[in-house]
């Protein structure tokens, strides 16, 4: 079975602080795919990246950079120069390539403080 | 892109009432899910559906829950004798048939039970 660990459940920032979440995942499937959400406040959740298990490369968005190593089944996320728009609620998920069924970690509550 | 749709955004029912939301997917995507999502955790997967059929359902979805897709685009979920425990956001997905492709969410249907 499959299953996402997020251990931070809530994590408070100054804005223009870098700050990074963690995501653990298990799976004994060598072909998957991960992703991170966005949740803010309105509810409606945002897709923000997708990697499959053979692209280990590490991806830059603008502020958002991300951080997926197989040899210890993470992929975390940072943010650098956090915005108060950046407070939401952060999920990392994982699928198979052949199941449909995606398991959501339980999410990271970021504050960014002005 | 319309997005995903879902109606209604609230409702209100007393223990015991049956309770119906709707899920209108984007129109080209022939696979449609539904998650629930209790207050401080990740969305939990409840069925899906590729085009009428529904492939997959998950232990959390008993037997007063039912959730049909009769033409292979809109999707209804019915929960019958509503319980307290129900109380959740519902929230609907869709995505193409093609691994690992990733979801797009409605705003999601907040369910109270009184």
């Amino acid at each position: 079975a499959q299953k996402v660990t997020q251990a931070q459940t809530e994590i408070s920032v100054v804005e223009k602080e870098d700050v990074t979440l963690d995501c653990v995942y298990e799976t004994r499937d060598t072909t998957y795919y991960l992703f991170w959400y966005k949740q803010p406040p309105s509810g409606e959740l945002v897709f923000l990246i997708r990697r499959n298990s053979f692209d280990e490369q590490n991806e830059i968005s603008g502020r958002y950079s991300w951080n997926f190593q197989k040899s210890t089944s993470s992929f975390n996320f940072t943010i650098t120069a956090s915005q108060v728009v950046d407070s939401a609620v952060y999920f990392c998920a994982l699928t198979l390539s052949y199941g449909q069924n995606f398991v959501f970690g339980p999410g990271t509550r970021l504050s960014v403080l002005p | 892109d319309t997005g995903v749709s879902q109606n209604p955004r609230h409702k209100i029912t007393k223990r015991g009432q049956n309770v119906t939301f709707r899920c209108d997917p984007i129109s080209e995507h022939n696979r449609l899910y539904w998650y629930r999502q209790t207050l401080g955790q990740g969305p939990e997967f409840l069925t899906y559906f590729q085009n009428e059929a529904q492939l997959e359902k998950s232990r959390l979805l008993s037997d007063r829950f039912s959730a049909e897709r009769p033409k292979g685009s809109f999707s209804t979920l019915e929960i019958q004798r509503t319980e307290q425990g129900d109380s959740a956001m519902y929230l609907c997905a869709s995505n193409r048939t093609q691994g690992g492709e990733k979801l797009f969410f409605g705003s999601g249907t907040q369910l109270s039970v009184l």
